[in-house]
Parts: C-alpha cells; sequence; structure tokens
C-alpha cells in the first residue's frame, strides 16, 4: 500500500464548475501538506502550501487538511480552462531532509 | 522555475552509456533533489542533498549516483544508463519544509 493515494482521474468538469481533489494518507506524522499544479511537460509548481489540521484559501482555491481522517482536499472555484492541468498531492513529516511524499496525481480537464 | 535550470532539456543516449544531468540553482537554497516522473508512479526521489558535499539516497537511487560541490550545482549520473531509465528527471530545491520549487525537467530517452 501506497503511503499517499490519489485518484489518477482523468476528471472532466465545465467550465465554472467547482473541483475538489482528494488524498488519502497513512502516515500519521505528516504534518506538512502541499499541492502542486503540472502542466503538460513542465515541472510542477507549487500551488498550495498548509500546515497541520485546518483550510487554507487563496483566491480560487482552498486546501483543507483533516489529520483525524488522513485525508487533504483542494477545491478549484469558478474552474476555468486554465486550470486544465495534473494536480499533485505532498506531504512531508518535516525534519531535517524535508523529503516530500508525491501522489500519482489527477488529471483535470475544464471544458469551454 | 525562475531560479532553476536543468542542462540538457532532451537526451537521447544509448544503452551502457554514462550520462550526467545537471541542475543549477540561483536562489542560494540549501537542499535540492533528483526525481523521476513514470506514468503511474508519479514523483519518486533519487537522491537528495542537504549541503555542499552532503548527499544520501531516495527511494529510487540503483543505477544513479549525484556529486554537489558547490551550492548552486547538484548533478546526476547514471552510470550505465539502461532502458528502464527512460523518463523525465526533475530537479528540486528547498529552503524550509514550505515546499520544494521544482526546475523545468530533462526528458532522457535510454534506446
Amino acid at each position: 500500500q501506497k503511503e499517499v493515494e490519489q485518484d489518477p482521474g482523468p476528471l472532466s468538469v465545465p467550465e465554472g464548475a467547482i473541483v475538489s481533489l482528494n488524498c488519502t494518507y497513512s502516515n500519521s506524522a505528516f504534518q506538512y501538506f502541499m499541492w502542486y499544479r503540472q502542466y503538460s511537460r513542465k515541472g510542477p509548481e507549487l500551488l498550495m502550501y498548509t500546515y497541520s489540521s485546518g483550510n487554507k484559501e487563496d483566491g480560487r482555491f482552498t486546501a483543507q487538511v483533516d489529520k483525524s481522517s488522513k485525508y487533504i482536499s483542494l477545491f478549484i472555484r469558478d474552474s476555468q480552462p486554465s486550470d486544465s492541468a495534473t494536480y499533485l498531492c505532498a506531504m512531508s513529516a518535516g525534519g531535517a531532509t524535508n523529503k516530500l511524499i508525491f501522489g500519482t496525481g489527477t488529471l483535470l480537464a475544464v471544458q469551454p | 522555475d525562475a531560479g532553476i535550470t536543468q542542462s540538457p532539456r532532451h537526451k537521447v543516449t544509448e544503452t551502457g552509456t554514462p550520462v550526467t544531468l545537471r541542475c543549477h540553482q540561483t536562489e542560494n537554497h540549501r537542499y535540492m533533489y533528483w526525481y523521476r516522473q513514470d506514468p503511474g508512479h508519479g514523483l519518486r526521489l533519487i537522491h537528495y542533498s542537504y549541503g555542499v558535499k552532503d548527499t544520501d539516497k531516495g527511494e529510487v537511487s540503483d543505477g544513479y549516483s549525484v556529486s554537489r560541490s558547490k551550492t548552486e550545482d547538484f548533478l546526476l549520473t547514471l552510470e550505465s544508463a539502461t532502458s528502464s531509465q527512460t523518463s523525465v528527471y526533475f530537479c528540486a530545491i528547498s529552503e524550509s519544509n514550505q515546499g520544494q520549487y521544482f526546475g523545468p525537467g530533462t526528458r532522457l530517452t535510454v534506446t
């Protein structure tokens, strides 16, 4: 069983929809949670960072962490065709090396 | 990825040849990482560095070596390339637990 599980999709939604992307994890030591966006043939781009439990909002994006359920989510409001990309969750227990464990990514397509 | 460059961006090589990929950063970040990305596996850590001359193995280090002689440069060497090492390789940098920043990637094909 992988430490981090993420539905690969693809997920197809109409423009303007609310998108929900999710990851589950098994390591209760994870404290740092990130979401990356990766466009085709590009490097991953850090989108959101959250420490421990709770919500964080940045424009149309909201990240949620529920440590009791070992579940994290990324919500995208008013989705745009430019949001079409692969979204990767990543998490870390912290410490000196700052190593991240990544989900395999969810491919999102926003249809105009 | 403005502060991180990778070279070459594309490479085709033959089985059994050595290959070196370079990562260069201008951010003066302490930590540097090499990942490979393959369909169905996501990003997997190959090696990482936590300072000049300080490196350690990641999840998939067999067949790879690294060196870091300067803060800004992190080299990944495939000692004798195999077809299973055909992949997209990403370098990342970090200064804290608040995320890593990725380069543009190197697409490597081993024939």
